[in-house]
């Protein structure tokens, strides 16, 4: 079976654009978590869905959106982009929702100029 | 809010040697500790759960202990190998409220042929 994807893998952009960044749950699972992790430092908390309903958001900004399709797929949105966001933006899901066991995808890179 | 420590930051050891990577938590109301493994620019790859009414897990060469009431955790990697060389991770969920994991900012481990 597949596991977590993402898409795209790299993406550079320029302070003040939006992007939007997607990611695949492995099949069956319901729950997907978006997280940002800067260099030399453990991932931050950023959205959690199940269901499709938002269960959880971190301490960021409005700037950051995010929703879950029908199938399970989600988007986190970004805008007005600052240089500060430049990161490696996580996806995650789980099988037995929120508080399950989390498996991860290989990420995107998103670096602003 | 919960914070997470990981201790040492970084460490070097040669072939064959067995290790210990330690992970600390300021509360001790979780519902389960996850360990990650990270190569360089990649994603998380799932190690080990516990769930806060178990002891410990083990997962091959990898064991890892929790200790809920003093807010620890180890991972034991017996007879390293080169290919173990990554950074490792310990998350947290808590028990209530926000179901996302924190993170600590992880141990860089380099084992040495």
């Amino acid at each position: 079976d597949a596991g977590v994807t993402q898409s795209p893998t790299h993406l550079i952009k320029t302070r003040g654009q939006q992007v939007t960044l997607r990611c695949s749950p492995i099949s069956g699972h319901k729950s997907v978590s978006w997280y940002q992790q800067v260099l030399g430092q453990g991932p931050q908390f950023i959205f959690q869905y199940y269901e499709k309903e938002e269960r959880g958001r971190g301490n960021f900004p409005d700037r950051f959106s995010a929703r879950q399709f029908p199938n399970y797929s989600s988007e986190l949105n970004v805008n007005a982009l600052l240089l500060g966001d430049s990161a490696l933006y996580l996806c995650a899901s789980s099988l037995t929702g929120p508080r399950g066991e989390q498996y991860f995808g290989p990420g995107t890179r998103l670096t602003v100029t | 809010k919960q914070e997470v420590t990981q201790i040492p930051a970084a460490l070097s050891v040669p072939e064959g040697e067995n290790l210990v990577l330690n992970c600390s938590f300021t509360d001790s109301a979780i519902y389960n500790l996850q360990w990650f493994r990270q190569d360089p620019g990649k994603g998380l790859t799932s190690l080990l759960l516990i769930q806060s009414s178990q002891r410990e897990q083990t997962s091959g060469r990898l064991n890892a202990s929790l200790d809920k009431s003093s807010g620890r955790s180890t991972l034991y990697i017996a007879a390293s190998q080169p290919g173990d060389s990554a950074t490792y991770l310990c998350a947290v969920r808590m028990d209530t409220g926000r179901r996302a994991l924190t993170f600590g900012s992880g141990t860089r481990l380099q084992v040495q042929p």
